[in-house]
C-alpha cells in the first residue's frame, strides 16, 4: 500500500514533442505529490509538486495532472528539449511521516 | 559551498574494511536522511535524523552505522560490507516536521569489492 508505481521505464521523445510519465498509489492517506528530476553523477533535484485539492499545476514546460479519484497522478513535459534527458522520479508523502515513497523511475531521452 | 555535500564521491572497498561516508548540509536544516540508490529499484529510505535525534531506522543492516554531530552533518559509518551493497549512497536535508522539499547531495557511489 506504500507503494509508487511508475511508468514507463524508459522514454524516448523527439526535440519538441511531449514527454509524459505516470504515477500511481494506493494509499490515500497520501497528500503530497513531488517529482524530481536526476542527472547522471547528480542527486535528485526537486522539479515540482502537487498536493491532491488541485488537479494541475503547471511551472512552465512542465505540469503534474492529479487525478484523486483515480489515484494516479502525471508529469508532462512540454517541447522537449535534450536537457531534459535525465531520470525523473515520482513520489509521495503524507503528513506527520517523514518518509517519501519514490517510484522505480523513468530514463528519458530526447533525441534532436 | 553550497547546498549538501557528500565525500567521497566515489569508493572502493573489500569487505573486510571500514570507511566513512560524509555529508554536509549548508541550507539551514534540520532533518538529514541517508538514501540507498540501485539500480532498476526505488530510493530506499535508511536513515533518518532530525535535531540530531534518529527518528527512522529502516531495517537497515548493523553493518551500516549512521551518526549525526550536528544537524549540518551525517556520516555513515560501513564495515564488513557485502557485494550487494555496491550503489550510490544518497544524502538529503529538509526542514524538520515535513518531508515536503528534499535536498539532496551528489552522492557517493560505493563498490565493494
Amino acid at each position: 500500500q506504500q507503494q509508487v508505481k511508475q511508468s514507463p521505464q524508459s522514454l524516448i521523445v523527439q526535440k519538441g514533442g511531449i514527454s509524459i510519465i505516470n504515477c500511481a498509489y494506493e494509499n490515500t492517506a497520501f497528500d503530497y505529490f513531488p517529482w524530481y528530476q536526476q542527472f547522471p553523477g547528480k542527486g535528485p533535484a526537486l522539479l515540482i509538486a502537487i498536493r491532491p485539492d488541485v488537479s494541475e499545476k503547471k511551472e512552465g514546460r512542465f505540469t503534474i495532472s492529479f487525478n484523486k479519484s483515480a489515484k494516479q497522478f502525471s508529469l508532462h513535459i512540454m517541447d522537449s528539449q535534450p536537457g531534459d534527458s535525465a531520470t525523473y522520479f515520482c513520489a509521495a508523502s503524507m503528513a506527520g511521516y517523514q518518509k517519501v515513497t519514490f517510484g522505480t523511475g523513468t530514463k528519458l531521452q530526447v533525441i534532436p | 559551498e553550497t547546498g549538501v555535500t557528500q565525500t567521497p564521491r566515489h569508493l572502493v572497498m573489500g569487505m573486510t574494511n571500514k570507511k566513512s561516508l560524509k555529508c554536509e548540509q549548508h541550507l539551514g536544516h534540520n532533518a538529514m536522511y541517508w538514501y540507498k540508490q540501485s539500480a532498476k529499484k526505488p530510493l530506499e529510505l535508511m536513515f533518518v535524523y532530525n535535531f540530531k535525534e534518529q527518528t527512522e531506522n529502516n531495517s537497515v543492516p548493523s553493518r551500516f552505522s549512521p551518526e549525526c554531530p550536528n544537524s549540518s552533518h551525517l556520516f555513515l559509518h560501513l564495515h564488513t560490507l557485502q557485494p550487494e551493497d555496491s550503489a550510490l549512497y544518497l544524502c538529503a536535508s529538509s526542514q524538520a516536521g515535513g518531508p515536503y522539499e528534499q535536498y539532496f547531495g551528489p552522492g557517493t557511489r560505493l563498490t565493494v569489492t
